[in-house]
Order: C-alpha cells, then sequence, then structure tokens
C-alpha cells in the first residue's frame, strides 16, 4: 500500500517557540492532505485541508496564524505550530487519500502521527 | 448536524467474536470506512462499504445498511494484538470523513 512519512515522530519544545512537522507521501502524488489533531482519548480532529499550490482550507475554530500550513510540492505538506503553548500539545496526524483499489473511493492513508509536547 | 455514535469501550475474550456496531447521520454519503488504531498510533485501513451488505476480509467483516444509517465491524477468532481502538467513519458529499469518537476493544485471555 501506499506510505506517508511524518517528520519528527516526537518533538518537545519550550512555550513560545515554533515546531514545524513534515508529512510526505513516498510513493504517490498527493493534491490534497489533511491534518487532524488528536487529544488523549478523543476521536481525530480535523485541522486542515492542505492544497498543492493554493491557500489550505482551515476547519472552524482553528486559527490559520497559528497553525501554518504549506503545501509545497506533490509529495510535501507542512504544519508550523507558531508560538506554541501548553494546551497546543497533542497527536498531529497527517493523511492523504488515493484512490482505493478496485473501487471509486479515495482511501486514507495515515503518516505515523508527531507527539508534540510544549513545557 | 453530523453524526457518528459508536460504543465508548467493549470487552472480549480471546478467540470469541465481537460486534462493534456504528450509526451515522451525515449530510450525504459516500461510504463507510473503518480503521484500527493502536495506543500512540496512527489508524490503519480495515474495510470500506458504500453498498448495503457485508463485506468479509479474513477475521474482520464489515457490514452496512443504508437506509439505516447503521455499520458494524465484526471481528472473530480475537487475538491479543486485537486490543485497539476501532474507529468508524464516513465520507460526506463533499467526501470529506466524518468521525466517530472511536470503541476501545479490550481483550482478554
Amino acid at each position: 500500500g501506499a506510505v506517508v512519512s511524518q517528520h519528527p515522530s516526537r518533538v518537545i519544545c519550550k512555550s513560545g517557540t515554533s515546531v514545524k512537522i513534515e508529512c510526505r507521501s513516498l510513493d504517490f502524488q498527493a493534491t490534497t492532505m489533511f491534518w487532524y489533531r488528536q487529544f488523549p482519548k478523543q476521536s481525530l480532529m480535523l485541522m486542515a485541508t492542505s492544497n498543492e499550490g493554493s491557500k489550505a482550507t482551515y476547519e472552524q475554530g482553528v486559527e490559520k496564524d497559528k497553525f501554518l500550513i504549506n503545501h509545497a510540492s506533490l509529495t510535501l505538506s507542512t504544519l508550523t505550530v507558531t508560538s506554541a503553548h501548553p494546551e497546543d500539545s497533542s497527536f498531529y496526524i497527517c493523511s492523504a487519500p488515493l484512490r482505493g483499489t478496485g473501487g471509486d473511493y479515495n482511501e486514507q492513508f495515515f503518516g505515523p502521527g508527531t507527539r508534540l509536547t510544549v513545557l | 448536524g453530523q453524526n457518528i455514535d459508536q460504543p465508548t469501550e467493549m470487552t472480549a475474550t480471546e478467540g470469541a467474536i465481537v460486534q462493534i456496531n456504528c450509526t451515522y447521520q451525515t449530510s450525504g454519503f459516500n461510504g463507510l470506512f473503518w480503521y484500527q488504531q493502536h495506543a500512540g498510533e496512527a489508524p490503519t485501513f480495515l474495510s470500506y462499504n458504500v453498498l448495503d451488505g457485508l463485506e468479509e476480509k479474513g477475521r474482520f467483516s464489515s457490514f452496512l445498511s443504508r437506509s439505516k444509517g447503521y455499520s458494524y465491524l465484526l471481528l472473530k477468532e480475537l487475538q491479543m494484538k486485537d486490543s485497539a481502538s476501532y474507529l468508524c467513519a464516513v465520507s460526506d458529499s463533499n467526501y470529506q470523513l466524518i468521525w466517530g469518537a472511536g470503541t476501545k476493544l479490550i481483550i482478554k485471555p
């Protein structure tokens, strides 16, 4: 199956610093990538849709100036958490859709996730 | 509004069978997905249903009834490694995934 990588897998930073998370589709091109956040014991929450060559689409309640998304190429999207605070500590996961084999649907391939801890 | 409901937690015995239910109310429907997520890891794809009926894949099967807005994931011959959260997600009219909160499945020996 398709592979999506994410880097770093874990990051600890001080409050007020910025953190960049990379999401790459390794063996396929993705014009769209999704960024999710997951707090402990909760489901995935879609933060934004990253579009190659255009601006990202943010979900209601997600601050676009705080969570900067850049979809630089067909295989790379980055999420930068600016001026991170302890409440931003979470598990951040990216995914990229790919048409499923034998069907007319888009299967989501997920990156391994990034555990962000802001002290 | 859009809503996906599934039980918060279930417990089953190794070797047994367990059924995890999911009901949904969404604006449009373009398929229902089941994902498995182990603690601290990203979700992995299990199944996709867009037509009514049962899809079988090894020990796992998934069922869909569009008229009832209902699906279930059936896990047979449970193994300890099946202990995980199982997420139900529906693709709405915009092909955006709407996620359930997940069902934590605990397998006991």
